[in-house]
Formats: structure tokens, C-alpha cells, sequence
């Protein structure tokens, strides 16, 4: 079955270093997203990404995170300057047509900022 | 604003017993609705979804929810509860695609299951 890769699957970074989270999203999928999840807390939304720009985001979203996809085939998420409270699981998550289709979800990144 | 309630982050039940994770809505046009799985050090898997159509929907693994509009809920059950369906449960919410195309998760329940 098609999976959602994510690298790295744990990355440890000091506050005020960038950090570039990786993802390969299934081949035919349009729509690609980001969420995190801080530890104990649930899933939140940050960004959806549709025809090569971002088509939603969140409060969280500011503007230390961006998106691109640089090759067509990778996904990646970056955080200019990390601070502690980044700390979290990041998930990436594709979809052939959208929500309604539902997500298939990579296993994650875990992020600790010290 | 949509939002989810998970009635009871921790539930637990003996093997072959009944499993029931409650789900509560708030959607002000008609919600897609799902479930997500999570099994420890890994990603959040597809259970099922409801769209539009029959309200009673089947998932994987042998689970199903039924959408309740008149009680906005989207409980997710699963007649005999096996040692491998212990995980984290997420409901979730995402409103029609003219909306938004964001999901609004639930805070979870941690499903136990005894021997």
C-alpha cells in the first residue's frame, strides 16, 4: 500500500536553529498538509497545500514556518528559528482528491528543541 | 466553529468485550466525519469516514460508527475487541471542501484491552 515517508523520524535542534522537515507524499496525491501534535495534546492543523501554494493555514502558522515542494515529489515544512514550545510529533498527510476522501498520514516527526 | 468531543481519554475493556469510543460534534453545515487510529511510534491510520449517504459506515479491523444527526455524534464501536486494537482513537471533523479542507481532531481516547 502507498505510505507517506517522513524524515527524519526524531530530530534534536537548539532554540533559534532552523530545522527542515522532510516528506515524500503518495505519488498521485494533490493535496498535501502538515499537523503537529505537542506531547499529551492533540492533532493540530497548519497548512494545506494545493497547485504549488498554500491554500489554508493556521494561528500557528506564522510567519516562522513555511512550505515548499521543491521537486515535485518532496514536501517540506521549515521552521526558521525553533523555539522550545515547537517542540511536538509532526505529521505530514496527503490526499488524491481532499478531506472528504480522507488523509493518509506519514508516521511523523519528533522535534525537541533544547 | 467545528469542534470534537471524546467522551473519556482512557477507556478499557476485556477481550471479546464490546468496544465504544464516544464522539461528539459541532459542524455548522453537515460534517465529514472520522475516525483515525494511532498505534504507538506511528502515524494516525484511516478507519473510516462518513461523507454522505448511509449513516451506518464499516472501517478496518472490524470497526463501525453510525452518524447521529439529531444527536451529533459519530460513536465508533466494534463487537468483540481484540489485544491488537489497543491504541489511540481520534475523531475528527472536516467541513465540505468549499469550506475548508482541514481536519479538527478530538483529543483522543487511549483504548486498553485486558487478556
Amino acid at each position: 500500500e502507498p505510505e507517506v515517508t517522513q524524515t527524519p523520524s526524531h530530530q534534536v535542534t537548539q532554540m533559534g536553529q532552523e530545522v527542515i522537515l522532510r516528506c515524500v507524499p503518495i505519488s498521485n496525491h494533490l493535496y498535501f498538509y502538515w499537523y503537529r501534535q505537542i506531547l499529551g495534546q492533540k492533532v493540530e492543523f497548519l497548512v494545506s497545500f494545493y497547485n504549488n501554494e498554500i491554500s489554508e493555514k493556521s494561528e500557528i502558522f506564522d510567519d516562522q514556518f513555511s512550505v515548499e515542494r521543491p521537486d515535485g515529489s518532496n514536501f517540506t515544512l521549515k521552521i526558521r528559528s525553533t523555539k522550545l514550545e515547537d517542540s511536538a510529533m509532526y505529521f505530514c498527510a496527503s490526499s488524491e482528491l481532499g478531506a472528504q476522501y480522507g488523509y493518509t498520514f506519514g508516521s511523523g516527526t519528533r522535534l525537541t528543541v533544547v | 466553529a467545528q469542534s470534537v468531543t471524546q467522551l473519556g481519554s482512557h477507556v478499557s475493556v476485556s477481550e471479546g468485550a464490546l468496544v465504544l469510543l464516544r464522539c461528539n460534534y459541532s459542524s455548522s453545515v453537515p460534517p465529514y466525519l472520522f475516525w483515525y487510529v494511532q498505534y504507538p511510534n506511528q502515524g494516525l491510520q484511516l478507519l473510516l469516514k462518513y461523507t454522505t449517504g448511509a449513516t451506518l459506515v464499516k472501517g478496518i479491523n472490524g470497526f463501525e460508527a453510525e452518524f447521529k444527526k439529531s444527536e451529533t455524534s459519530f460513536h465508533l464501536t466494534k463487537p468483540s475487541a481484540h489485544m491488537s486494537d489497543a491504541a489511540e482513537y481520534f475523531c475528527a471533523v472536516s467541513e465540505p471542501p468549499l469550506n475548508t479542507d482541514k481536519l479538527i481532531f478530538g483529543t483522543g481516547t487511549r483504548l486498553q484491552v485486558f487478556p
